[in-house]
């Protein structure tokens, strides 16, 4: 199946800093997904992305397909920033929209 | 928004008893449904892909006598840990589309279960 890789797999920073999450796939893929999993648990999409660039606030977040790679930006971090970051893509030969492969996931914390 | 709704969200019990867990679809209707598992820091693994009023699908290497699901209605999809024992204690969470929306794009995810069995 399908490979998903994520670095770095912790990120410790100072309120302010930025940060870049990277996420590696091993196949060509039609979707690319971002997310958030709070220390509660629940998990939020970021971002559909399976090209290009898009931005939401302090949160933006490049695919590029053809290199089989996708960063994630985080600028001007909060302490709500942390949590965990997972990428996710399809499964192979999936047809079905919600059966995904989740990267191991960049666990951040951001201090005050 | 489109909610997905799961309960309980923390469940304790002994080892050999049943539990169920359930994930509504708030305000749309999903045909499928979707169940993952993720232990104490590592990542999510799909466990089975829930149809309503069918069987569901489940991935290689899970057991499908120990986890039950049934999605009897086009809102709700139950997973029963049947038997459960200290190895089945993890983290569940489901998800559900939004058929409403392109690809992948309306995806939700319940709020998770935590289930520890003594």
């Amino acid at each position: 199946g399908i490979q998903v890789e994520q670095s770095p797999p912790d990120l410790i920073l100072q309120e302010g800093a930025n940060s870049t999450l990277r996420c590696n796939f091993s196949d060509s893929v039609n979707n690319l997904q971002w997310f958030h999993q709070n220390p509660w648990g629940q998990l939020i999409n970021l971002f559909y992305i399976p090209s290009g660039t898009k931005q939401n606030g302090r949160l933006s977040a490049t695919t590029v397909a053809t290199e089989r790679y996708s960063l994630l930006y985080i600028s001007s971090s909060q302490t709500t920033d942390s949590g965990v970051y997972f990428c996710a893509v399809p499964n192979a030969g999936g047809t079905s929209y919600g059966k995904l492969t989740f990267g191991q996931g960049t666990i951040l914390t951001v201090h005050p | 928004g489109a909610v997905v709704s799961q309960h309980p969200s923390r469940v304790i019990c002994k080892s050999g008893t049943s539990v169920k867990i359930e994930c509504r679809s708030l305000d749309f209707q999903a045909t499928t449904m979707f169940w993952y598992r993720q232990f104490p820091k590592q990542s999510l693994m799909l466990m089975a892909t829930s149809n309503e009023g069918s069987k569901a699908t489940y991935e290689q290497g899970v057991e499908k006598d120990k986890f039950l699901i049934n999605h009897a209605s086009l809102t709700l999809s139950t997973l029963t840990v049947t038997s459960a024992h200290p190895e089945d204690s993890s983290f569940y969470i489901c998800s559900a589309r939004d058929p409403r929306g392109r690809g992948f794009e309306k995806l939700f995810f319940g709020s998770g279960t935590q289930l520890s069995v003594l």
